[in-house]
């Protein structure tokens, strides 16, 4: 089993709707949950950055970390085509010890927004 | 300046071959990293640099060998590849301690096609 398991879909959906990308994890000693997106043909971007549980918002993107469920979600609101990408979670323990800077992604959704 | 830059943009080379990636940041970071990207596959870390020492290496052949001349420098040597390094390489960095270890800054990357 994977620690961090993500459908890899492929997602489409039309412009304006809501997306719910989602990931879970094995490993309970995760404390920092990441969604990079990444364009074709480009490094990966870092979008939001979650510590422990809770939520937060920035624009139209939303971050849910449910560490009690080991579930973790990214939420795009009225979604555009420019929003057309692979959204990667990445998890890590935090800094010390030998995980020290190292994430741990999930497979990636690839998510298509038509207009 | 809050880019990391990456050269060359592609690169094709032979087996028998010897080249170098170069990955550069001007953003005071301390810590490293190369990662190997397969197609529609997440970023795999292959190496992370801290205070200009490496800390991790995940096992990776001798045939890549990374070098951290000074804070802003990141190379990778490369050595009688095969087919299957066949990658897009992945530069990022990130400052050191706490949450600065997860916001992980990519490059664009190097597109490597190994003949």
């Amino acid at each position: 089993q994977k620690e961090v398991e993500q459908d890899p879909g492929p997602l489409s959906v039309p412009e304006g709707a809501i997306v719910s990308l989602n990931c879970t994890y094995s490993n309970s000693a995760f404390q920092y949950f990441m969604w990079y997106r990444q364009y074709s043909r480009k490094g990966p971007e870092l979008l939001m950055y979650t510590y422990s549980s809770g939520n937060k918002e920035d624009g139209r993107f939303t971050a849910q970390v449910d560490k009690s469920s080991k579930y973790i979600s990214l939420f795009i609101r009225d979604s555009q085509p420019s929003d057309s990408a692979t959204y990667l979670c990445a998890m890590s323990v935090g800094a010390g010890g030998t995980s020290y800077g190292k994430l741990t992604f999930g497979q990636g959704t690839i998510l298509t927004v038509h207009p | 300046d809050t880019e990391v830059t990456q050269t060359p943009k592609h690169l094709v080379m032979g087996m028998t071959n010897k080249k170098s990636l170069k990955c550069e940041q001007h953003m005071g970071h301390r810590a490293m990293y190369w990662y190997k990207q397969k197609a529609k596959k997440p970023p795999e870390l292959m190496f992370v640099y801290s205070y200009e020492k490496l800390s991790i290496n995940e096992s990776v052949p001798s045939r890549f060998s990374p070098e951290c001349p000074n804070s802003s420098l990141l190379n990778l040597h490369l050595h009688a590849l095969q087919p299957e390094d066949s990658a897009l390489y992945l530069c990022a960095s990130s400052l050191l301690g706490g949450r600065g270890l997860n916001e992980q800054f990519f490059g664009p990357g190097t597109r490597l096609t190994v003949l």
